[in-house]
C-alpha cells in the first residue's frame, strides 16, 4: 500500500515567511510525528499526535513552530517568520499505536520536505 | 536526559570484510533501541529493533546494558549495504525516538 506521502518535497521561502508542510500518514495509522533533520544530525523530534491530539510537544523548538492534525490523518506543520536556521528536511512518520501499556509499532517515514529559507 | 552517540561519521569496509557500527547510548531506564537505514534516493526506514532479537539482511545488534551500546554487526558486508545508519533510542511507555548523528557506510569493491 502506499507510505507516508509529504508535500511539497522541496520548500524554497524568504526570511520572515510563513511556510506550511503537509504530512499524509499511512492510512489507519493513529500515531503521527514530525522530526526535523539538520545538515549532518540525525532525526530531531519535533511533536507526536495520538489521534487528533498532540500527545507530546516538547520537541517543538519556539511558538513560532505549530502543528495540527484536525482529522486524525493529515497534518500539517506551520513555521511562522521563518529564520535561515529553520532550514533543514522536515520528516514525518506514522505508526499503527497500540493501546497504551503495550509494545507500540514501528514508525514509518515519509520522504521529508526540504526547507531552504534564504 | 537521554543520548545516543554514534562516533563514527564514515566507515568504509571492503565487500567480504565484517562489519561493526558503534552505537552508545545514555539513558537511565529501559530504553528501546533500533537501528534506521536509509538507502541512497530512499527515505528512511527501519533496519532492526534489540526486541525483536532478528537479523536482517545478515546485521545484527545486541544491546549490552552493562557498556550502554547497540553496536550493529554483520559478518561480510556487501556492496548494497552501503547506506547511511542511524541507531535511535525510544523510552519505554514514550514515543519519540532520540536518534545518534548517523555513520555513512561505505563497502568498497
Amino acid at each position: 500500500g502506499a507510505g507516508v506521502s509529504q508535500t511539497p518535497s522541496n520548500k524554497v521561502t524568504e526570511k520572515g515567511k510563513y511556510v506550511e508542510l503537509r504530512c499524509d500518514p499511512i492510512s489507519g495509522h493513529t500515531a503521527l510525528y514530525w522530526y526535523r533533520q539538520s545538515l549532518g544530525q540525525g532525526p530531531e523530534f519535533l511533536i507526536y499526535f495520538q489521534g487528533t491530539g498532540a500527545a507530546d510537544d516538547s520537541g517543538l523548538p519556539n511558538d513560532r513552530f505549530f502543528a495540527v492534525r484536525p482529522e486524525g490523518s493529515v497534518s500539517t506543520l506551520k513555521i511562522q517568520r521563518t529564520e535561515r536556521g529553520d532550514s533543514a528536511v522536515y520528516l514525518c512518520a506514522s505508526s499503527l499505536n497500540r493501546l497504551a501499556g503495550e509494545d507500540t509499532d514501528t514508525q514509518y517515514f515519509g520522504p521529508g520536505t526540504r526547507l531552504t529559507v534564504l | 536526559a537521554q543520548r545516543v552517540t554514534q562516533p563514527e561519521k564514515l566507515l568504509s569496509v571492503f565487500k567480504g570484510a565484517p562489519v561493526e557500527l558503534k552505537c552508545n547510548y545514555s539513558y537511565s531506564g529501559s530504553p528501546e533501541l533500533f537501528w534506521y537505514v536509509q538507502y541512497s534516493r530512499q527515505r528512511l526506514q527501519l533496519l532492526l529493533r534489540h526486541i525483536s532479537r532478528e537479523s536482517i539482511k545478515g546485521f545484527t545488534a545486541d544491546l549490552n546494558k552493562g557498556e550502554t551500546s547497540f553496536h550493529l554487526k554483520k559478518p561480510f558486508a556487501q556492496e548494497e549495504d552501503s547506506a547511511m545508519y542511524y541507531c535511535a533510542l525510544r523510552n519505554f511507555g514514550n514515543e519519540k525516538l532520540t536518534f545518534g548523528t548517523g555513520t555513512r557506510l561505505t563497502i568498497i569493491p
